[in-house]
C-alpha cells in the first residue's frame, strides 16, 4: 500500500462542473502539497498546508490532520484545468523530503 | 526572470555511458532536489541537498550521483550502474519546507 493514496485516478468533467480530487497518506506529516503538472511535463505548485484551508481562486485545498485526508476543489471548471493533479506529504524535520501520490488525470471537456 | 533551467531537454544515451543533467536556480534557494517520474508512476526522489556541500540519499538513489559545490547548481549523474534510466527527470528547489518550484524536466532515452 502507497504512502500517498489519491482518488479518483481519473475524472472527466463538463465545464462549470465542481470537482473534488481527494488523497490520504498513512504516515506523519510536516504538510501536504498539492501540485499540477501540465501535458507536456512542466509541474506548478499550487498549495503546501500543514492545518485548515487555502484559498487561491478557483483552487481550494483542505486537510484534516486527524482524518490524515486532504481535499483539492476546482470551483467552475475550465478546460484550461486539465491535467494532473499530484498530492505529496512532507516528511522529515523541514518537511523537504516529499512523497508522492501517482497523481489525478483530470479532464475537463468544454 | 527568477527561475529554474534544465539542460537538455531530450537526451538520448547508448548504454553503459555515464551521462550529466544540468540544474541552474537564480532563486537563492537553499534547497534542491532530484526526481525521476516514471508512466503511471508517482515522482520519485533520487537525491536532494539542504545546502552547499551537503545533499542526502532519496529513495531511489543507488545508479546516480550528484555534486553541490555552488548554490545554484546540482547536478545529477546518471551512471552506467542504473538499470534502467529511461525516464524523465525533474529539477526543483526550495527554500527549506517550502513550497518547491520545480525545472521544466529532461527526458533520458537509453538506447
Amino acid at each position: 500500500k502507497n504512502e500517498v493514496e489519491q482518488s479518483p485516478q481519473n475524472l472527466t468533467a463538463q465545464e462549470g462542473e465542481f470537482i473534488t480530487i481527494n488523497c490520504s497518506y498513512s504516515v506523519g506529516i510536516s504538510a501536504l502539497h498539492w501540485l499540477q503538472q501540465h501535458p507536456g511535463g512542466g509541474i506548478v505548485s499550487l498549495f503546501m498546508l500543514s492545518s485548515g484551508k487555502k484559498k487561491h481562486g478557483r483552487l481550494i485545498a483542505t486537510i484534516n490532520i486527524q482524518e490524515k485526508h486532504s481535499s483539492l476543489h476546482i470551483t467552475a471548471s475550465h478546460p484550461r484545468d486539465s491535467a494532473v493533479y499530484i498530492c505529496a506529504v512532507g516528511v522529515g524535520g523541514s518537511g523537504s523530503r516529499l512523497t508522492f501520490g501517482e497523481g489525478t488525470q483530470l479532464t475537463v471537456n468544454p | 526572470d527568477g527561475g529554474i533551467t534544465q539542460s537538455p531537454k531530450y537526451l538520448f544515451r547508448k548504454e553503459g555511458q555515464n551521462v550529466t543533467l544540468s540544474c541552474e536556480q537564480n532563486l537563492n534557494h537553499d534547497a534542491m532536489y532530484w526526481y525521476r517520474q516514471d508512466p503511471g508512476q508517482g515522482l520519485r526522489l533520487i537525491y536532494y541537498s539542504q545546502i552547499v556541500n551537503d545533499f542526502q540519499k532519496g529513495d531511489i538513489a543507488e545508479g546516480y550521483s550528484v555534486s553541490r559545490e555552488k548554490k545554484e547548481s546540482f547536478p545529477l549523474t546518471v551512471t552506467s550502474a542504473q538499470k534502467n534510466p529511461t525516464a524523465f527527470y525533474l529539477c526543483a528547489s526550495s527554500t527549506p519546507g517550502r513550497l518547491q518550484f520545480f525545472g521544466p524536466g529532461t527526458r533520458l532515452t537509453v538506447l
